[in-house]
């Protein structure tokens, strides 16, 4: 059964402590994705990565961070440095880059007190 | 600036109706164009995906039209059921940008009641 798989679905932090999200896909994609969604706003890019072992800031990548050692496989931490990390947030893979359609995950819903 | 507007922000609709949301982009250079559903708490999925050649396009009771010129798009639904109640986000895709990066819309809720 292919597809893009996060979790956990929802994951509640105190204040001053890191958190990472996992993401995996076995959909064989090159590219992946973390975006931040927030209520009345769109998606926002966090972070993406083309191929293994690369990665790249997305618009609000501060506060954040990834790892892309293996192709199946982005986890995203949210580090304390992250002002408001409360947000719903999602992975997504393409066969490439952003000319081809994206796949989202289920998401995870982290909160913050 | 690459933007993406969608209209209305929100909309109710009867069970049965048929109803058209709007995409205003002023994204360039374009690439294509993505109208995805997103159930409440859940991730974003694909409707249609439409190039710059492409005037219009289905998928069952949802139907995308391109207006490259006014670079305007709208999502047709036709005879709405309950289950599209849901939020629908346009995404514009602009050409040889790197990486993954997508102009998305704030999206349209979609309320569709009995």
């Amino acid at each position: 059964d292919g597809g893009i798989t996060q979790s956990p679905k929802y994951l509640f932090r105190k204040e001053g402590q890191n958190v990472t999200l996992s993401c995996e896909q076995n959909l064989n994609h090159d590219a992946m994705y973390w975006y931040r969604q927030d209520p009345g706003q769109g998606l926002r890019l966090i972070y993406y990565s083309q191929i293994v072992n690369d990665f790249q800031k997305g618009d609000i990548a501060e506060g954040y961070s990834v790892s892309r050692e293996k192709k199946e496989s982005f986890p995203l931490t949210v580090t304390s440095a992250q002002k408001n990390p409360t947000a719903f947030y999602l992975c997504a893979s393409s066969i490439r880059g952003n000319s081809y359609e994206q796949y989202f995950g289920p998401g995870t819903r982290l909160t913050v007190t | 600036k690459n933007q993406v507007e969608q209209s209305p922000q929100s909309l109710i609709i009867l069970e049965g109706k048929n109803c058209t949301l709007q995409c205003n982009y002023t994204v360039s250079p374009f690439s294509n164009l993505r109208w995805y559903k997103q159930d409440t708490g859940r991730g974003p999925v694909s409707l249609t995906i439409m190039t710059f050649s492409e005037n219009t396009k289905s998928n069952g009771r949802y139907t995308a039209t391109l207006d490259a010129d006014t670079k305007q798009s709208s999502l047709h639904i036709t005879a709405s059921q309950l289950s599209d109640s849901a939020s629908y986000i346009c995404v514009v895709s602009a050409r040889e940008v790197q990486g993954g990066k997508l102009i998305f819309g704030q999206g349209t809720e979609l309320s569709v009641k009995p």
